[in-house]
């Protein structure tokens, strides 16, 4: 299995509600990663986990609130959002430890905030 | 500061011949590097990388080559296909640690079309 499932594929929110966008892996990755993609830009990292622990967090904003269950899965909750929030939100996946890192992306969800 | 750059935003070759991405960097710590393929409504999909020790990699009708000494990468498909219009993000990752080498930092991308 080399996938990177997200859910859901789209997402609409109003600025005082509270979601989560989900991610999971089966590869036997131990790093997990978060990416906001807005049009016609590159993917921006947002957060880094490995082996479930934060390892890099990238100034975001604590309206995201990342969490690592466990191995398999990465959550992003999102509470009080702005509408330049809306973006494409990418999960990645790769191995921990090696001098390389090819990380594999999931299908991103599509999130708007009204 | 934009460490990773691909300065074609776009990029139209006929099928069959020769496409070549062009991507340029900054940083001096990057040691590896890898290109992504993007369609629409997608996630990116790894393609090829290569590490700072090699100046090519090889893969089916993808070839990357690094020119360390003047920071400069490409990506050459041969031959182009249709189905390879896409955007092509080239990244790049660096020596560090506490996570810090495990940070893609991308470039913008460029639109490849390739035309029957």
């Amino acid at each position: 299995d080399t996938e990177v499932t997200q859910t859901p594929k789209h997402l609409v929110m109003g600025m005082t509600n509270k979601k989560s966008l989900k991610c999971e892996q089966h590869m036997g990755h131990r790093a997990m990663y978060w990416y906001k993609q807005k049009a016609k830009k590159p993917p921006e990292l947002m957060f880094v986990y490995s082996y479930e622990k934060l390892s890099i967090n990238e100034s975001v904003p604590s309206r995201f609130s990342p969490e690592c269950p466990n191995s398999s899965l990465l959550n992003l909750h999102l509470h009080a959002l702005q509408p330049e929030d809306s973006a494409l939100y990418l999960c990645a996946s790769s191995q921990w430890g090696l001098p390389y890192n090819e990380q594999f992306f999931g299908p991103g969800t599509r999130l708007t905030v009204l | 500061d934009q460490q990773v750059k691909q300065n074609s935003p776009s990029l139209s070759v006929q099928e069959g011949r020769i496409s070549i991405l062009n991507c340029d960097y900054t940083n001096s710590m990057f040691d590896y590097f890898l290109w992504y393929k993007k369609y629409p409504a997608e996630g990116p999909t790894f393609l090829i990388s290569i590490s700072s020790i090699k100046d090519k990699n090889e893969d089916g009708r993808f070839t990357v080559f690094l020119n360390k000494s003047a920071k400069h990468l490409s990506l050459h498909i041969v031959p182009s296909q249709p189905g390879d219009s896409a955007v092509y993000f080239c990244a790049a990752s660096g020596r560090g640690s506490g996570g810090s080498n495990y940070k893609l930092t991308f470039g913008k991308g460029t639109l490849l079309t390739v035309n029957p």
